[in-house]
């Protein structure tokens, strides 16, 4: 069974700094989503990763995929309040349609 | 272009009643997916849905049911409510089901707004 693992599940950041976001899975996949959640909103697509090594950026966040480790990171720099959400990665196992992790609550403050 | 819709976007409903939850997915999408957060938690996966047929079935009992109609659109049905069925219940569309073979092209789901469901 696909475990998905994320962490920290609560991130309290100061506004302009740096922080990494951890994503771990049990089983081989190469396909990985990053979503952000706003209270009481749906899933906002965040990043697509189709392959080990992939990495993509848009704006203050940065994504990445290793395959071999069953690792994905979410890098965020620099941050602002805009970014305050709840932030989901999930796994595409192939046989199910998508495995979620718990989520990390990311607060930025000033 | 239209998103993926869902209706209602609220519900209140008391414990051992039941519930009818609609999706349309976004056009041309054959697929649809329906997941469970339940607050604080991530999206569990409920059911999935391709040309009519069931494709997938998460870890849920009985009580819940969907189906999928001929213009693609899906209703996700809960029997026998209780508390624990609370929950945001999330949509999702995509072009087909699973993977195709080999490096096939990605089949990425598309999520509605959500239905948030309330059992007193």
């Amino acid at each position: 069974e696909l475990k998905v693992e994320q962490n920290p599940l609560f991130l309290s950041m100061q506004e302009g700094k740096n922080y990494t976001i951890y994503c771990n899975y049990s089983t081989t996949s190469d396909r990985l989503y990053w979503y952000r959640q706003d209270p009481g909103k749906s899933l906002e697509s965040l990043f697509v990763l189709l392959s080990n090594g992939a990495v993509k950026q848009e704006g203050r966040l940065m994504a990445s995929l290793d395959t071999k480790a069953r690792l994905s990171t979410l890098h965020i720099t620099a941050a602002v309040h805009d970014l305050s959400a709840t932030y989901f990665c999930a796994v595409d196992s192939g046989n199910t349609p998508l495995v979620f992790g718990k989520g990390t609550r990311l607060s930025v403050i000033a | 272009d239209a998103g993926v819709t869902q209706s209602p976007t609220h519900l209140i409903k008391t414990r051992g009643q039941h519930v009818t939850l609609r999706c349309s997915p976004i056009s041309g999408h054959k697929s649809v997916s329906w997941y469970q957060q339940v607050l604080g938690q991530g999206p569990q996966f409920i059911f999935q849905y391709y040309e009519k047929e069931e494709r997938g079935r998460g870890n849920f009992p009985d009580r819940f049911s969907a189906r999928q109609f001929p213009n693609y659109s899906s209703e996700l049905n809960v029997n026998a409510l209780l508390l624990g069925d609370s929950a945001l219940y999330l949509c999702a569309s995509s072009l087909t089901h699973g993977r195709r073979s080999g490096r096939a092209p990605y089949n990425e789901q598309f999520f509605g707004p959500g239905t948030r469901l309330t059992v007193l």
